[in-house]
């Protein structure tokens, strides 16, 4: 069974430019979550979908950042326009139906902007 | 407020001995905590969870104690071996959510 994979591995932009982050989830779960880790700091929550809807975006840290999960399959995190302080590894992570599951990471895709 | 704290950013262990990672909490309404451990350049890799209604779960190598009254928690490796040198996290969620919240991870190193 495939896991969580995300696309692309790593970007690198300048600052002020649009940047577009791919996750596939593992077939079958519900929940998808976005996460973010800056350089040695924690990972941090940003959004979590059920399905195709946001149930909390409250670690989104503004309105540069939009998430979207069309058709409750894969997602996308759109940075736009991105700035120094977005760059860190955003992880993608997926989960089935209730709460109290173990969530599973994607790769992440690493984001660097200059 | 850093509500999950891994007050020890990095931990030396001779191979064969016993690592003791630290997981601290304030959230009294978290009811189930994960590690997970993660190589560079790589995502995440669960390693093993408890509820809180458990003060312990092993899974050979790994064994994770719970101290509620504490609001403490800590993952025992033993013996330790040099793949085991990683970044550990530990991440906690509360009842009826889905948001997990994670410490700053500690870097174990197992020397040969």
């Amino acid at each position: 069974e495939a896991g969580v994979t995300q696309f692309p591995s790593h970007s690198v932009i300048e600052k002020g430019q649009t940047v577009t982050l791919r996750c596939d989830p593992i077939s079958g779960h519900d929940n998808l979550y976005w996460y973010r880790r800056v350089m040695g700091k924690e990972i941090k929550f940003l959004l979590h979908f059920v399905k195709e809807s946001k149930q909390d975006e409250s670690g989104m840290p503004n309105n540069r950042f939009l998430a979207e999960r069309t058709g409750g399959t894969y997602s996308t995190l759109k940075v736009q326009p991105a700035e120094l302080e977005d760059s860190g590894v955003y992880f993608c992570a997926s989960s089935p139906g209730h709460s109290g599951n173990t969530i599973y990471f994607g790769e992440g895709s690493w984001l660097t902007v200059v | 407020d850093q509500q999950v704290k891994q007050n020890s950013p990095s931990l030396s262990v001779q191979e064969g001995r016993i690592s003791i990672l630290n997981c601290d909490y304030t959230n009294s309404m978290f009811d189930y905590f994960l590690w997970y451990k993660k190589y560079p350049a790589e995502g995440p890799t669960f390693l093993i969870s408890i509820s809180s209604i458990k003060d312990k779960n092993e899974d050979g190598r790994f064994t994770v104690f719970l101290n509620k009254s504490a609001k403490h928690l800590s993952l025992h490796i033993v013996p330790s071996q040099p793949g085991d040198s990683a970044v550990y996290f530990c991440a906690a969620s509360a009842k009826g959510t889905y948001k997990y919240i994670f410490g700053t991870g500690t870097r174990l190193k197992v020397l040969a």
